[in-house]
């Protein structure tokens, strides 16, 4: 069935450090894959987002690889900060008429100064 | 503010009560989704609007779960004889084609259900 798993469940990292955060997808059909920030009490915030078509995307100290064949994706923060502290959402979209997202279970990322 | 706004923001009820929380979208997006986050866990989907159509509902969405979106614009989820185990934050998303074949997903703030 459509399903996303996430890890790890938690991340602590040092100021400066890089994070990455690793996602599998179970639908071939998957063509959109998004990130969201969430920080506590918030609401969800898209940081980044890969279309299939294409195999790595950056901004900034966040960049986000595709590899449609293993069915993974991941996000990478580089040069972290404490205000990265947050927890990190994965997403791939299943083909169900419309673009139904399918959420990971989410990564608490920690950044110590 | 113009992004996704819900309201209320929180609400307590009794168990075996109906609740009724409101979403506007962002204006003029015509996709509408409701998620349910618990805590610990990603937003899962409920429902999806396209204007004013209910194009879709997950099996998750038992039968005292209603969402309306009368004239395409807010929406309304309905809780009826709620249970304990509906206590969660509900989330209304937005979105129209800003890229080709891509919609985004912008969220509201939530409203958070707590059932006693």
């Amino acid at each position: 069935g459509e399903n996303v798993e996430q890890h790890p469940s938690t991340l602590s990292v040092q100021e400066g450090d890089s994070a990455v955060i690793k996602c599998t997808y179970s639908d071939s059909a998957s063509n959109y894959f998004p990130w969201y920030k969430q920080e506590l009490g918030k609401r969800p915030q898209l940081i980044i987002d890969i279309r299939s078509n294409v195999g790595e995307k950056k901004d900034q100290r966040i960049a986000v690889t595709l590899n449609k064949t293993a069915k993974h994706f991941s996000l990478h923060i580089t040069e972290t900060q404490p205000e990265d502290s947050a927890v990190y959402f994965c997403a791939a979209s299943i083909q169900s008429g419309f673009q139904k997202l399918v959420f990971g279970t989410g990564t608490r990322l920690l950044v110590s100064p | 503010d113009t992004g996704v706004s819900q309201d209320p923001r929180h609400k307590i009820t009794k168990r075996g009560q109906n609740v009724t929380f409101r979403c506007d979208p962002i204006s003029e997006h015509n996709r509408l989704y409701w998620y349910r986050q618990t805590l610990g866990q990603g937003p899962e989907f409920l429902t999806y609007f396209q204007n004013e159509a209910q194009l879709e509902k997950s099996r998750l969405l038992s039968d005292r779960f209603s969402a309306e979106r009368p004239k395409g614009s807010f929406s309304t989820l309905e809780i009826q004889r709620t249970e304990q185990g509906d206590s969660a934050m509900y989330l209304c998303a937005s979105s129209s084609r800003e890229r080709l074949g891509v919609y985004e997903q912008f969220f509201g703030p939530g409203t958070r259900l707590t059932v006693l």
